[in-house]
């Protein structure tokens, strides 16, 4: 079973902010770290996904940087958008498939 | 739209009544994964399923919960004799493979129970 812990568990961020969420793990045989977003009365969708063996991976304005020494990794979220305004899930898992979600990050970007 | 599909997408029923849940995966992901998420919380892994092959239900109860994905048709989660408790939002995921392949989620069904 994933053990990851998240924080904060919310968070309100002006439009044009950065968002930082940051997640932590614990055991060191994972090797797939995928951050999810969901929308009120929508499904989980996959944002963006890192491995360890890479200390930053970014995709537009959403960048995730891992310390794999510290078994952290962190979400960014550049000039953050009232549409990025949703719940986002760390999560973390190897050959394992059981996807395991916390509570999550409800993220308000205010305009 | 070639993602995950589920419906029906709220369905209400009365306590004692069957409920069943449909899920047809993306085009080309043969592996199918159901999870439930309760108010408040995260989502639960329950049931994850191949073609005409259970691989791991080791998150789903062991009474009045059952799945299956048959050979043609979509997958089925269903629910025999609901109980309150079983209100929850019901999604359903699909991969390529298993392990690190990403799995992509359906909108899920509301299920409500009177």
């Amino acid at each position: 079973q994933q053990q990851v812990k998240q924080s904060p568990q919310s968070l309100i961020v002006q439009k044009g902010g950065i968002s930082i969420i940051n997640c932590a793990y614990e055991n060191t045989a994972f090797d797939y770290f995928p951050w999810y977003q969901q929308f009120p009365g929508k499904g989980p969708a996959l944002l963006i996904a890192i491995r360890p063996d890479v200390s930053e991976k970014k995709e537009g304005r959403f960048t995730i940087s891992f310390n794999k020494s510290a078994k952290q990794f962190s979400l960014h979220i550049m000039d953050s958008q009232p549409g990025d305004s949703a719940t986002y899930f760390c999560l973390s898992g190897g050959s394992n498939y059981k996807l395991t979600f916390g509570k999550g990050t409800l993220l308000t970007v205010n305009p | 739209n070639a993602g995950v599909m589920q419906n029906p997408r709220h369905l209400v029923r009365r306590r004692g009544q069957e409920a069943r849940l449909r899920c047809s995966p993306m085009k080309g992901h043969s592996h199918v994964y159901w999870y439930r998420q309760l108010p408040e919380e995260g989502l639960k892994f329950m049931v994850y399923l191949q073609k005409e092959n259970i691989i791991d239900e080791s998150g789903m109860p062991k009474e009045r919960f059952s799945a299956e994905f048959p050979k043609e048709g979509p997958s089925i989660l269903r629910i025999q004799q609901v109980v309150r408790g079983d209100s929850a939002a019901y999604f359903c995921a699909s991969s390529q493979g298993q392990g690190n392949q990403p799995q992509h989620f359906g909108d899920g069904t509301r299920l409500s129970i009177l």
